[in-house]
Formats: C-alpha cells, structure tokens, sequence
C-alpha cells in the first residue's frame, strides 16, 4: 500500500484565515479520506473522496482531488483557534481494504 | 451518533506480560482494524478484519499480535508478551462495506515499563 505525503508539514497562520494542506500519491487510489487529530486525542473523520469525484464540501471544510496530478487538498475556510490540531490524509488502493496514513500537516491557528 | 468505543484508555503494563484491548465497533458496520501511532510519529497500520478472518496484516502485526471476535460486537487486540517498542497510542477502526468512511476510537495508550 501506498502512503500520502502531506504538505506543508507545519502551517501557522491567524485566526480568520484560510488554511491549505495538500496530500500527494504514487498510485491509483480508490478513496482518500481526511482527518483530524488534536494532541494526544483520537481520530475524527472529516471527508471522505472517492476517485470519481472532484470536490466535496462539509461546512468550513472543501475537499478537492485532482486525479491526473495524483493530488488532494483540504481547505479550511475561516480558521478558527478551535482548528489548531494535526491533519492527516489516509489513502486506500484499488488493491486492499486498508488505508494508509501520511505524515500529516501540524496546524496552528493563532488567536 | 454511533461512535466506536475502545477501553481501557489508558493501561501502564510491564514488559513481557499480556495485554488485551478492547474495541467496540459500530454496530452495523462489517469491516475492522487496528492501527497504532507511537508518541510524535505517524500512524501505523496493524490489521484489518471482516468475515471473522483477518484480510490483511502489516509486518508490524508479527506473531506477538493476534485480534479476535469473541462475540457480535467486542473485536480485540491482545500483545502476547509485551516490549518496550509497543508504547504507543492504539486506534480500533470500523466502517461498512464498499467505498465508505472509516471511523475511529478515542484510542488506548498502553505504556510498557
């Protein structure tokens, strides 16, 4: 299986702001899913994508995927201190049932 | 919201003794998994489980690991004799069939001394 490599790896900015990580891979995936990890605490489910879609939305939150770049990105729009945590994109293959993580993007939000 | 559930949160073990993890899944979902993440790195890929079998295993999950199904809604993870090496935070996982969204427990830090 195939890891995503997010970029940046550490993105600070002020409250307000908008927020950009992006998630690079290998090979073919059949989904990509985002999520979020506050310190020390569990995993939160924020969206999933599938290869046949482009963008999707939830709220603050915009998920494009550009599969002939072999790239996604997740958007926070109007960033809050609440946002500060770690971002991670989870990739699963055409192969297997299991998704692999990336490094992850640390955010912080500043008040 | 269903969510899934995994207990202890917190278990302080020594090394080279048994322990077993515990994970409620969310109830209709049919696909299970373990993963890990040791304190400042990235999250680890264990197991995954569907139909009563495992499907898949990483090279971390050697034969000190086993999962296992005991009833329709406990999926464990038990470390045979634990080392050092195994602190670490650890995440049970469930979601439905197809192309659909995983989603994780709260987590268990087990910490070897």
């Amino acid at each position: 299986s195939q890891q995503g490599e997010e970029d940046p790896q550490a993105l600070s900015i002020q409250e307000g702001e908008n927020a950009t990580m992006n998630c690079s891979y290998k090979t073919s995936i059949n989904n990509l899913q985002w999520y979020r990890q506050n310190s020390g605490r569990g995993l939160v489910h924020l969206i999933l994508i599938r290869s046949n879609e482009r963008e999707k939305h939830s709220g603050r939150l915009r998920v494009t995927l550009d599969t002939s770049k072999k790239s996604s990105s997740l958007l926070i729009t109007a960033s809050r201190a609440a946002d500060t945590a770690s971002y991670f994109c989870a990739l699963r293959d055409n192969y297997g049932q299991n998704f692999v993580f990336g490094p992850g993007t640390r955010l912080s939000v500043l008040p | 919201e269903p969510e899934v559930t995994q207990t202890p949160s917190h278990q302080v073990t020594q090394m080279g003794q048994e322990v077993i993890l515990r994970c409620v899944p969310i109830s209709n979902h049919l696909y299970f998994y373990w993963y890990r993440q040791i304190l400042g790195q990235k999250v680890e890929f264990l197991v995954s489980f569907y139909n009563n079998e495992i499907s898949e295993k990483s090279e971390i999950f050697d034969d000190q690991f086993s999962v296992e199904r005991p009833d329709g809604s406990n999926f464990t993870l038990k470390i045979r004799s634990t080392k050092l090496e195994d602190s670490a935070m650890y995440f049970c996982a469930s979601r439905r069939t197809g192309n659909t969204e995983a989603f994780f427990g709260q987590g268990t830090r087990l910490t070897v001394v």
